[in-house]
């Protein structure tokens, strides 16, 4: 049963426009989450995270939106560039970091000219 | 600083045999985990390791996969004796106490035949 949802495998957006990946999670008792983007035959690299107290949290051209009413959080990437071009995992917690994380399947961006 | 380093790089074993992956933390990370990733699947949780000691094994999928952490510092994952469902990415994240966010290696693609 999978507790972390990124229902879109895969998404394709034009250099310059905004690119918007979504998660869901059905655990109400996450209270930490993190998005991590992975190249290939890299391993996964942490991106941004938000608090479950926030609903906002901004670094640069990634923006982290949490709707916890409605368990659903995305990530906006504005302006998209082609070395945006990864699969973008969402990942959850209960625990502040030291605690085991729950991925999704990934999301693959691919960001064209 | 030295990443996390994982190796090999890449194993093709037969069903039957054991192999052994190692990871290398970064120096002066306390808590150390693996991850594995199946056939394009979501990135799940095995195991995870503060020190020398197992905090959470709660993922490991069975008794065939043995995970050791000599002196607190590098990881090995064994896999005795080797199934074709074991094929995966399997990686390894090392993290300091009180900090956000995982630094991963870059995986150790095993393909069980």
């Amino acid at each position: 049963d999978q507790q972390v949802k990124q229902n879109s495998p895969s998404l394709s957006v034009q250099e310059g426009r905004i690119s918007i990946l979504n998660c869901d999670y059905t655990n109400s008792m996450f209270d930490y989450f993190l998005w991590y983007k992975k190249y290939p035959a890299e391993g996964p690299t942490f991106l941004i995270s938000i608090s479950s107290i926030k609903d906002k949290n901004e670094d640069g051209r990634f923006t982290v939106f949490l709707n916890k009413s409605a368990k659903h959080l995305s990530l906006h990437i504005v302006p998209s560039q082609p070395g945006d071009s990864a699969v973008y995992f969402c990942a959850a917690s209960y625990t502040y970091n030291t605690d085991k994380l729950i991925f999704g399947t990934g999301t693959r961006l691919q960001v064209f000219p | 600083e030295a990443g996390v380093t994982q190796f090999p790089s890449h194993s093709v074993i037969e069903k039957g045999q054991t192999v052994t992956l190692r990871c290398d933390p970064i120096s002066g990370h306390d808590n150390l985990y693996w991850y594995r990733r199946v056939m394009g699947k979501e990135i799940k949780f095995l195991l995870h390791f503060v020190k020398e000691s197992k905090q959470d094994e709660s993922g490991m999928p069975n008794n065939r996969f043995l995970a050791e952490r000599t002196g607190g510092t590098y990881s090995t994952l064994k896999v005795q004796p080797a199934e074709l469902e074991d094929s995966g990415v399997y990686f390894c994240a090392s993290s300091q106490s009180g900090e956000y966010g995982y630094t991963f290696g870059s995986g150790t693609r095993l393909t069980v035949v």
